[in-house]
């Protein structure tokens, strides 16, 4: 069973550019949580998304930031006109619904540079 | 809001000895989770150890423990025999669920050093 998976590792975008992150979750899995690390910062949550459906875009910045997790497919997260403030490493987890460990699984991250 | 402290941003410690890493967390909710996470340099995110706030029980997960005081609002990580490899960044974090959502709050790290 493949782990989360993340895509590109490493991306580098020059302002004013757009930004997609792509996570593929766990097989099985259709919880899809993404987190933003800045350098040296812990994981600030930005959004939780099922199938099809956005529930907590709490973390999100108004502007420029979406997040989608369609039917068929991975999850993408969408940055905007990027600017060097979003460089960043982005963490994806995904879990299965209500699982009694509440564990999230997290994929390697993808490490956004803005140049 | 919830919210969770490190206050230790780095420590070392030398290879076969105990290190005990500090986290304190603030909240309303009676009942929730608790998790030590480890990033080594390759930065992918490793559950080290996870307790329940309604076990009165101290979760052990081979050389890593904690120490839960729910009253005091304090989850330490205690790792014995440490090795090289439990060389990474160390994030304490708060989960309360809630009709399905299970954010996590971290904590801001602390850097932990194995010398060999």
């Amino acid at each position: 069973n493949a782990g989360v998976m993340q895509n590109p590792r490493h991306l580098v975008r020059r302002r004013g550019q757009e930004a997609r992150l792509r996570c593929s979750p766990m097989k099985g899995h259709s919880h899809v949580y993404w987190y933003r690390q800045l350098p040296e910062e812990g994981l600030k949550f930005m959004v939780y998304l099922q199938k099809e459906n956005i529930i907590d875009e709490s973390g999100m910045p108004k502007e420029r930031f979406s997040a989608e997790f369609p039917k068929e497919g991975p999850s993408i997260l969408r940055i905007q006109q990027v600017v060097r403030g979003d460089s960043a490493a982005y963490f994806c987890a995904s879990s299965t619904s209500g699982g009694a460990s509440y564990e999230q699984y997290f994929g390697p991250g993808t490490r956004l540079t803005v140049t | 809001a919830q919210t969770v402290t490190q206050s230790q941003p780095e420590m070392s410690v030398q290879e076969a000895e105990t290190v005990t890493l500090s986290c304190t967390y603030d909240t309303s909710e009676n009942n929730y989770y608790l998790f030590w996470y480890k990033q080594p340099p390759s930065r992918q995110m490793i559950l080290v150890i996870r307790q329940e706030a309604y076990k009165q029980q101290n979760a052990t997960e081979n050389r890593f423990s904690v120490n839960f005081q729910k009253a005091a609002k304090s989850f330490s990580l205690k790792i014995s025999d440490s090795q090289l490899g439990d060389t990474a960044m160390y994030f304490c974090a708060f989960m309360k669920p809630h009709f399905g959502n299970e954010k996590l709050t971290f904590g801001t790290g602390t850097r932990l050093t194995i010398i060999p």
